[in-house]
């Protein structure tokens, strides 16, 4: 198993253009997050997904959308790239609530908005 | 709003040195996970405990859950410069969330 995957590694991109970043997990899991994070600040959730066709809202979603059509992908669109999006950005996945069970991290894909 | 406060934020010590970290809080949560990450990678769950004076040991590493689920510490003993990186403390509620603390980031030298 791979397990979390993230492309790409890392991206340099201009105010106001817009990207995708793509997360895939093989593990059959359920649950799907988008996190940010900045030196210093910990881990900020951005969106979570609790299965195919359902998404919400985490702490700091704002100037970010996300899909999730299959349970295997959870893509983060950014849209109109702003210079405090600068971060890593980690996907995780995990098979049920996260108070009960263990999220698996992607590598993460460090995002520079110039 | 930063739910979980963990101290300290840096700590460099030496090969064999004890340390302990805090993660603490005014809300009580229904679990609470460590997690260790290392450069470039993502974090890496180590433990997760869930009831009230709970203390779970991995090897070297001794966790502690408070009494009241607000508070957690991370005790390592001789520590080793394979123990460098960043301890992230994280707590559940009722949903789907995690509140991550803003972690410590610890260097063992030889």
């Amino acid at each position: 198993n791979a397990g979390v995957t993230q492309t790409p590694k890392f991206r340099i991109l201009k105010i106001g253009q817009s990207m995708t970043l793509q997360c895939t997990q093989d593990m059959n899991h359920n649950y799907m997050y988008w996190y940010r994070q900045d030196p210093g600040m910990g881990l900020k959730l951005i969106y979570y997904s609790v299965g195919a066709g359902i998404t919400d809202k985490g702490e700091v979603p704002n100037g970010y959308n996300v899909s999730r059509s299959t349970t295997e992908d959870f893509p983060l669109r950014l849209e109109l790239a702003a210079p405090s999006q600068t971060s890593v950005y980690f996907c995780a996945s995990s098979y049920s609530r996260p108070s009960t069970d263990t999220q698996y991290f992607g590598p993460g894909t460090r995002l520079t908005v110039l | 709003t930063q739910l979980l406060e963990q101290s300290p934020q840096f700590l460099s010590i030496q090969e064999g040195e004890n340390l302990t970290v805090y993660c603490n809080s005014s809300s009580v949560f229904s679990s609470l996970q460590w997690y260790r990450q290392e450069p470039g990678e993502g974090p890496v769950l180590l433990v997760t405990v869930v009831t009230g004076g709970e203390v779970k040991k991995l090897k070297r590493l001794t966790f502690q859950f408070g009494d009241a689920r607000k508070d957690s510490s991370l005790h390592i003993t001789a520590a080793q410069p394979g123990d460098t990186g960043l301890y992230l403390c994280a707590g559940a509620r009722s949903g789907y969330e995690l509140n991550f603390g803003k972690g410590t980031s610890l260097l063992v030298t030889p």
